[in-house]
């Protein structure tokens, strides 16, 4: 069965401290992979995805994630967090390109950042 | 570009009563638009999958008659939550597929808190 796993779900840092949010899913076929944050009471944004190529995917706000095949994951990983950070990340696994075929989520990790 | 609004950003409303939330692709056309559901500090659980002119799909234990969706443009998609009762009370979400974009781009969400 298609799953996505984020093993931690609530994660504190102190300000300008490296950041690493784990990722592992479970896919039939290639998965097109997703990070998306969500700040309270607010929809998703896209941090960045996955598609093929590079398995170092850079994305906004300084967010990278590195797509591991033999391990099955898509870490996030920032070298210095800000405070702004602070919010709900999720990690999302995609079929290939269909206009019908659907996301499924992680439960979430919510990052709390220290000053 | 491939910016989503929903309207209303909250709504407030009486046990029995019916209640609307509008999904817009400000300036793309989405063939595909997909409504979640999302309960305080949980995942988004995907309710169902609306195509543009045909019948929406809904996910496995979803009833149909209770959230209608339609999808009468390129632009537009619609859920209504019928006969609402508080257990109805979530964050719902909605997302467009952009046409030949494997990609979702998400709205902000509607609370709705039904008394």
């Amino acid at each position: 069965a298609q799953s996505v796993t984020q093993p931690d779900i609530h994660i504190t840092v102190s300000e300008g401290a490296s950041l690493e949010l784990r990722c592992n899913y479970s896919y039939g076929a290639t998965p097109y992979l997703f990070w998306y944050v969500q700040s309270p009471g607010q929809g998703l944004q896209l941090l960045l995805k996955y598609f093929s190529g590079d398995t170092l995917v850079q994305g906004i706000k300084g967010f990278e994630a590195e797509f591991k095949r033999s391990q099955s994951s898509f870490n996030l990983r920032k070298p210095s967090v800000h405070w702004s950070d602070a919010a709900e990340y999720f990690c999302a696994v995609g079929a290939q390109l269909s206009d019908t075929d659907k996301l499924i989520f992680g439960t979430g990790t919510r990052l709390q950042v220290f000053p | 570009g491939a910016v989503v609004s929903q309207h209303p950003s909250r709504v407030i409303c009486k046990s029995g009563t019916s209640v609307k939330i509008e999904c817009r692709s400000l300036d793309f056309q989405a063939t595909t638009m997909f409504w979640y559901r999302q309960f305080p500090k949980q995942s988004l659980m995907l309710m169902a999958t609306s195509n543009e002119g045909s019948k929406a799909t809904y996910e496995q234990g979803v009833e149909k008659d209770k959230f209608l969706i339609n999808h009468a443009s390129l632009t537009l998609s619609t859920l209504t939550v019928t006969s609402a009762h508080p257990e109805d009370s979530s964050f719902y979400i909605c997302s467009a597929r952009r046409v030949s974009y494997n990609e979702q781009f998400f709205g902000p969400g509607t609370r709705l808190t039904v008394l």
